[in-house]
C-alpha cells in the first residue's frame, strides 16, 4: 500500500519570502514521486519529479525538491515566491516496481500576498 | 504542439442520464487516464487504459466506463449519472505507464442535478 500526506492544505507567503510545502509519503516499493501545479481552471502541470536518481530534483519555474528516505518526506520549495506562483500543488506517488497505482495527495493551495 | 483536449468543458446534466465526456490527445501516447478531482480527495482515478481495447478499473470505477477503439481518444461515459458525480473530471496521458510524467487535459466541470 501508499499513501501521500501533504501537511498544509493552505500556505501563505508574501512575495519574496522563501515557499515550503510540505510532503510526506509511504510506499512498500521504491516510489516516483512527483510534485505538479494547477491554476485555477486549469490542468495539471508536471513541476518535477523524481525517479530514483538525484535526490534533490530541479524543476521549473525555480521549484526544487529534496527525496529524503529516511524522513520518507519529498518537500518542495523556492528561493523567492512570486505572484504566479499562487495555485494549487499536488505531490503524487507512484510505484516503478511494477504494480500500478498513483496516489496524489489532497493539495497545498499557495496563495503569495503583494 | 501536441495536446490533450477535452469536451465539453463544462456539462449540467440530470440524474439518470447517460453522459459522455470525450478526451482526446495528440501524443500518440499509449496510456490514457480519466480522473475526478473533488475537495479534501486530491485526484482519484476512475479508469486507465494501456492501448487500444484495453481498459482498467481504478479506485473509483463505479458507475463509470471506458472504451478505447484507437489511440488518440478515451471516452468516459456515466452510465446512469448521480449526484455524488457531480465533480472536475481529468483526463491524462503519459508515454509510459505510471513511473513517468502525465499530460493532463484542461478539465471537464460536470454538475449533476
Amino acid at each position: 500500500a501508499q499513501s501521500v500526506t501533504q501537511l498544509d492544505s493552505h500556505v501563505s507567503v508574501s512575495e519574496g519570502t522563501p515557499v515550503l510545502l510540505r510532503c510526506n509519503y509511504s510506499s512498500s516499493y521504491s516510489p516516483s514521486l512527483f510534485w505538479y501545479v494547477q491554476h485555477p481552471n486549469k490542468g495539471l502541470q508536471l513541476l518535477l519529479k523524481y525517479t530514483s536518481a538525484a535526490t534533490l530534483v530541479k524543476g521549473i519555474n525555480g521549484f526544487e525538491a529534496e527525496f529524503k528516505k529516511s524522513e520518507t518526506s519529498f518537500h518542495l520549495t523556492k528561493p523567492s515566491a512570486h505572484m504566479s506562483d499562487a495555485a494549487e500543488y499536488f505531490c503524487v506517488v507512484t510505484l516503478s516496481g511494477g504494480y500500478q497505482k498513483v496516489t496524489f495527495g489532497t493539495g497545498t493551495k499557495l496563495q503569495v500576498i503583494p | 504542439d501536441a495536446e490533450i483536449t477535452q469536451s465539453p468543458r463544462h456539462k449540467i446534466t440530470e440524474t439518470g442520464r447517460q453522459v459522455t465526456l470525450a478526451c482526446h490527445q495528440t501524443w500518440n501516447h499509449n496510456n490514457m487516464f480519466w480522473y475526478r478531482q473533488d475537495l479534501g480527495h486530491g485526484l482519484r482515478l476512475i479508469h486507465y487504459s494501456y492501448g487500444v481495447q484495453d481498459t482498467n478499473k481504478g479506485e473509483v470505477s463505479d458507475g463509470y466506463s471506458v472504451s478505447r477503439s484507437n489511440t488518440e481518444d478515451l471516452p468516459l461515459t456515466l452510465e446512469s449519472a448521480a449526484s455524488s458525480q457531480t465533480s472536475v473530471y481529468f483526463c491524462a496521458s503519459s508515454e509510459t505507464p505510471w513511473a513517468e510524467t502525465q499530460y493532463f487535459g484542461p478539465g471537464t466541470r460536470l454538475l449533476v442535478l
